[in-house]
């Protein structure tokens, strides 16, 4: 099985801009969570989607906003970019079926996100 | 209330010796802990994790201690390979899975 992929590995936009990034998650994987990644705060959650609905959301600005398709495959938006978005944005998948919950989170590669 | 406190920051083991890292949490509500390894310009993959249930669970060369009463649980990496110098990141989340808490993670080094 091919494993989470996201477009695109790395961007770089000014500050004010706005950028939308891609996650297709593994087959058959339903739901899709986003996480940023920087030196200084470490990994944050953003929020997750499953069957395109946002079941929970981490505490970041309306900003940061994201959906997900009928096929599972998610994009997460940032509007409005200041400097200290800068940071790797990782998306993981996982089937969310098992009866205990324990759904595994497989990661993607990230989206290298620079604003200059 | 919501924070995994993770230590050491960095770590250098000798080849074939024992890594130890630590975790600790605050939120009684969580009841799984993964540990995930996270090499240069991949994303966390995950090791091992463990319910509050079991003290310990092993697989292969990896094992996590989990201590309920003290609100801690450690990585111990036996029979340590440079192929194992990663950055690695404990994380907590109430079940089911929808986000987990990361610690801050810890650098390890394997010296041949």
């Amino acid at each position: 099985k091919a494993g989470v992929t996201q477009t695109p590995r790395y961007l770089i936009k000014t500050r004010g801009q706005q950028v939308t990034l891609s996650c297709s998650p593994i087959s058959g994987h339903r739901s899709v969570s986003w996480y940023q990644q920087t030196p200084g705060q470490g990994l944050q959650f953003l929020f997750e989607y499953f069957s395109e609905t946002q079941r929970n959301k981490g505490n970041f600005p309306g900003r940061f906003s994201g959906r997900q398709f009928s096929n599972s495959r998610s994009e997460m938006n940032v509007s409005t970019l200041e400097l200290g978005d800068s940071a790797l944005y990782l998306c993981a998948s996982s089937q969310s079926w098992l009866a205990d919950g324990t759904d595994t989170q497989y990661f993607g590669p990230g989206t290298r996100l620079t604003v200059l | 209330q919501q924070q995994v406190k993770q230590s050491p920051q960095s770590l250098i083991v000798q080849k074939g010796g024992i890594s130890i890292i630590n975790c600790a949490y605050e939120n009684t509500a969580f009841d799984y802990f993964p540990w995930y390894q996270q090499f240069p310009g991949k994303g966390p993959a995950l090791l091992i994790a463990i319910r509050p249930d079991v003290s310990e669970k092993k697989e292969g060369r990896f094992t996590i201690s989990f201590n309920k009463s003290a609100k801690q649980f450690s990585l111990h990496i036996m029979d340590s390979q440079p192929g194992d110098s990663a950055t690695y990141f404990c994380a907590a989340s109430m079940v089911p899975v929808y986000q987990l808490i990361w610690g801050a993670g810890t650098k390890l080094i394997i010296k041949p």
